[in-house]
């Protein structure tokens, strides 16, 4: 796993309701980022971070918020705008900004009740 | 924008059989890695090429870079059914921060 921890491993949103996803490294990397894989699918990526306090849309930010307070830390927000949530979303870690190599957080299965 | 398409989407091989998955950009690319995703976990690094015509060997995995650096292609030969996964290619082209991975092609090994 690389030292990147995601929680919850399974969470459940109801239709309107924001939920927060979670993803810390001990890694001591730079760069974050955040992906979205359905089933069968590629990754798509949400929001990656440079650095601390600094981030950056990816390819399907809609529907999505992101923080980037500590370098730790970068958590995702999936908001009631992301109109079809469900999905394996996963977290990784670089210590380049630039296309290092990533190390993957265990992910969250995120369901829409 | 920058693409890279990975070629076939699902490969049902017999234990023993080789497998071959392909991978090809758009764009250039500075490097090329590949990824292993095992079923209802997560990515893991398996290797990077960064030069033109690279080969690299892992026991029975080889990785090769195209001399145009447009393309790779992983093999592995006499598959196992500890191979059985998701095997995903990602570019970083030329200028760019972001890795560019390919929808991964998925190999199913019959014991």
């Amino acid at each position: 796993d690389g030292g990147i921890t995601q929680s919850p491993k399974y969470l459940f949103r109801k239709e309107g309701q924001n939920v927060t996803l979670s993803c810390e490294q001990n890694l001591n990397h730079d760069a974050m980022y955040w992906y979205r894989q359905d089933p069968g699918q590629g990754l798509r990526l949400i929001y990656y971070s440079q650095i601390v306090n600094d981030f950056q849309k990816g390819d399907i930010a809609e529907g999505y918020s992101v923080s980037r307070e500590k370098k730790e830390s970068f958590p995702l927000t999936v908001t009631s705008a992301q109109k079809n949530p469900t999905a394996f979303y996963l977290c990784a870690s670089s210590g380049t900004s630039g296309g290092g190599t990533q190390y993957f957080g265990p992910g969250t299965r995120l369901l829409v009740l | 924008g920058q693409q890279v398409m990975q070629i076939p989407q699902y490969q049902h091989v017999q234990e023993g059989e080789d497998f071959t998955t392909y991978c090809n950009s758009s764009t250039t690319l500075s490097n090329i890695q590949w990824y292993k995703q095992r079923p209802g976990g997560h990515p893991v690094f398996l290797i990077q090429l960064v030069k033109s015509g690279e080969v690299k060997k892992q026991k029975r995995l080889t990785f090769q870079f195209g001399e145009a650096k447009k393309n790779s292609s992983l093999h592995i030969t006499a598959t196992q059914t500890t191979d059985v996964g998701t095997y995903f290619c990602a570019g970083l082209a030329d200028s760019s921060y972001k890795l560019i991975f390919g929808s991964g092609t998925r190999l199913l090994v019959r014991p």
